[in-house]
């Protein structure tokens, strides 16, 4: 079993939608929840980390964190066609290793 | 733009050969981080380096190595390359532990022919 699993998509949803997008992983241990937006022939560009459990909102996204089903989503409302990138969700330990374990990405279109 | 810079951007090369991946992080930071990004295995961690000192280590084959200067640049070196190390490999780089806000570079496109 992959510690990190991510729908690879791809996803297809028109200007406006509600998008979610979903991570499952088996460590428990895992304390710190990242998503990261990836364009074509880009780098990863960190969107916004949680720790622990719980909600966070920045903008038109909201990170969630389900700790007790291993379960964390990224919310995007009124999507835009700008949002059309691969969204990768990653996750670390509290201590020990500064490691960043991916899920393989999401490929996310929104199409005007 | 991250403020990370890699160089090159692309590199073709031959099965057999060595080459060297250049990471300049942004200004500041101490930690570099390598990633290889592959089709079918997503970003796999390779190596971090703080501030000179290698801190952490993932499944970086043993033909891999890294360093880091006293500049806090680092390289890393790839060689006896096969077919199959074909991926973008990016640097990373973050101001602090925990690592909550790494910010990658463009990567370097390796195809090994």
């Amino acid at each position: 079993q992959k510690e990190v699993e991510q729908d690879p998509g791809p996803l297809s949803v028109p200007e406006g939608a509600i998008v979610s997008l979903n991570c499952t992983y088996s460590n428990s241990a895992f304390q710190y929840f990242m998503w990261y937006r990836q364009y074509s022939r880009k780098g990863p560009e960190l969107l916004m980390y949680t720790y622990s459990s719980g909600n966070k909102e920045d903008g038109r996204f909201t990170a969630q964190v389900d700790k007790s089903s291993k379960y964390i989503s990224l919310f995007i409302r009124d999507s835009q066609p700008s949002d059309s990138a691969t969204y990768l969700c990653a996750m670390k330990l509290q201590g020990g290793s500064e490691k960043l374990v991916f899920g393989k990405g999401t490929k996310l279109t929104v199409n005007p | 733009d991250s403020g990370v810079t890699q160089t090159p951007k692309h590199l073709i090369t031959a099965t057999g050969q060595r080459v060297t991946l250049r990471c300049s992080p942004r200004s500041g930071d101490l930690s570099v981080y390598w990633y290889q990004q592959s089709l079918d295995q997503g970003l796999q961690f390779l190596i971090q380096y703080y501030n000179g000192e290698e801190r952490a280590k993932g499944n970086i084959l043993e033909r891999f190595s890294a360093q880091q200067f006293p500049d806090l640049h680092s390289e890393l070196n790839l060689s006896s390359l096969e077919l199959g190390d074909s991926a973008l490999y990016f640097c990373a780089s973050s101001p602090r532990e925990p690592n909550t806000e790494a910010f990658f570079g463009q990567g370097t496109r390796l195809t090994v022919v």
